[in-house]
């Protein structure tokens, strides 16, 4: 079965600064790693996923994270902070069961 | 391109009361899913369906049933609701690959009061 951990519920930065986010997993297969971002009230939307083909990956918005075997993390950063990245962010994983399992969300705020 | 539909948006029920969240999607996806999500606690895993005409449960089955009646959609029903089971409830689905990401519907937010 797999899992993962986000550390902290909520992050608070100030707009242009660095925004980290940190994801840990737990799989007994090689994984399948996202990050969704969830807008207020609305459903959620795929940022990035590792998929094994490169380490570091791209996603929207200037987004990116850092697939870590050895540390077994997986987490996203941003260089640059904008008002408009304030929601709940969510890391997932998946295996061989194709199940989606997420972490329990870490909500940022963003400070003027 | 509506991707998950999901309804209906808003939903408040009476202890006891039964409903039915219904799902629909047009991306010929093999799986779905049904989510609920609550504070700090991220999305659990309801029921899902690998492919058209199987379901199985997720974390939190209890108080749901789920019907895949047919490639598209996917229901869930709550056949007596109770306070527990107010939250906000997501569908998604998804190819039936591992490295590909689930879409995910709007969501209910469903209330039992």
């Amino acid at each position: 079965a797999q899992s993962v951990t986000q550390l902290g519920s909520h992050v608070s930065v100030s707009e242009g600064a660095l925004v980290l986010l940190r994801c840990n997993y737990s799989s007994s297969v090689p994984p399948y790693l996202f990050w969704y971002v969830q807008y207020p009230n609305q459903g959620l939307q795929l940022l990035l996923k590792y998929t094994s083909a490169a380490t570091l990956v791209k996603g929207i918005n200037g987004f990116e994270a850092e697939f870590k075997k050895s540390e077994t993390s997986f987490h996203l950063t941003k260089p640059s902070a904008h008002m408009s990245d304030a929601a709940e962010y969510f890391c997932a994983v998946s295996g061989d069961d194709y199940k989606l399992s997420f972490g329990a969300g870490t909500t940022v705020t963003v400070r003027a | 391109n509506a991707g998950v539909t999901q309804t209906p948006k808003f939903q408040v029920l009476k202890t006891g009361q039964s409903m039915t969240l219904q799902c629909a999607q047009d991306m010929n996806h093999n799986s779905m899913y049904w989510y609920r999500q609550d504070p700090g606690m991220g999305l659990r895993l309801i029921y899902y369906s690998a492919s058209e005409g199987t379901t199985d449960k997720g974390e939190v089955p209890n108080g749901y049933n789920v019907s895949r009646l047919n490639k598209r959609e996917f229901s869930l029903r709550l056949e007596s609701a109770a306070p527990s089971q107010t939250s906000v409830y997501f569908c998604a689905s998804s190819a039936r690959r591992m490295n590909t990401e689930a879409f995910f519907g709007q969501g209910t937010r469903l209330t039992v009061v």
